[in-house]
């Protein structure tokens, strides 16, 4: 079965600097799909930035980007210029390919991103 | 807005009872997942339907049940409540793997206080 570990259940960062989030993955498939969500306290969930498996040049977003090695089975979120408003609860996700008879979507427990004024 | 609308959007009810949530994909999506994130926890897995037939499942318990309906709208059925059922339940679509998105979208999720 799949699962997905988020190590660092907290971390903090003063604003304007660069925090990187940890996540490794398990799966014995090559083809999958990996999200980072983020949950700010109003609890509504919010895509972050998606990585298809079978691309090998990490996905990035603005401030947003990941460095997905997928030998290592690590997928890891870096923020960069940290601001008040990415404070909030993050995590990461796995989904299946559909070939292996359904695609859910897996989440790992999430870190909590305090940034310090 | 993400477009997946559940309701209602709180809900409080006595330990025995029976509630159902309800949840409306975004338009076109055919799969619909439910989680349950009980306070600072991550999300539980319990179940995913696609185009009206139940795809995986995960650790949902025997009193819990779900359906997907023709018009794809989805309800999860709780029954026989505890204490511990207490949690946010999130709905989330998605298209199918091979379509231009392949994330899941959230509800807002519905909020079941069990007293």
């Amino acid at each position: 079965a799949q699962t997905v570990t988020q190590s660092q259940p907290e971390m903090s960062v003063q604003e304007a600097e660069t925090v990187t989030l940890s996540c490794t993955y398990d799966t014995s498939e090559s083809d999958y799909y990996l999200f980072w969500y983020k949950q700010p306290p109003s609890r509504q969930m919010i895509l972050v930035i998606r990585q298809e498996a079978y691309k090998q040049q990490n996905a990035t977003e603005n401030r947003f980007s990941v460095n997905f090695q997928k030998a290592a089975k690590s997928f890891s979120l870096k923020i960069s210029d940290s601001q008040l408003g990415d404070a909030a609860m993050y995590f990461c996700a796995y989904r299946s390919p559909i070939r292996a008879g359904n695609d859910k979507i897996i989440f790992g427990k999430g870190t909590r991103l305090h940034i310090l004024p | 807005d993400s477009g997946v609308t559940q309701t209602p959007k709180h809900l409080i009810t006595a330990t025995g009872q029976r509630v159902t949530l309800r949840c409306s994909p975004r338009s076109g999506d055919l799969s619909v997942y439910w989680y349950q994130q009980s306070l600072d926890q991550g999300l539980q897995f319990l179940i995913q339907y696609y185009n009206g037939e139940e795809r995986a499942k995960g650790n949902i318990l025997e009193r819990f049940s779900a359906q997907q309906f023709p018009d794809l709208h989805s309800e999860l059925n709780l029954s026989s409540l505890e204490l511990g059922d207490s949690a946010l339940y999130f709905c989330a679509s998605s298209a199918t793997i091979g379509v231009s998105n392949t994330e899941a979208f959230f509800g807002q999720g519905t909020r079941l206080t069990v007293v």
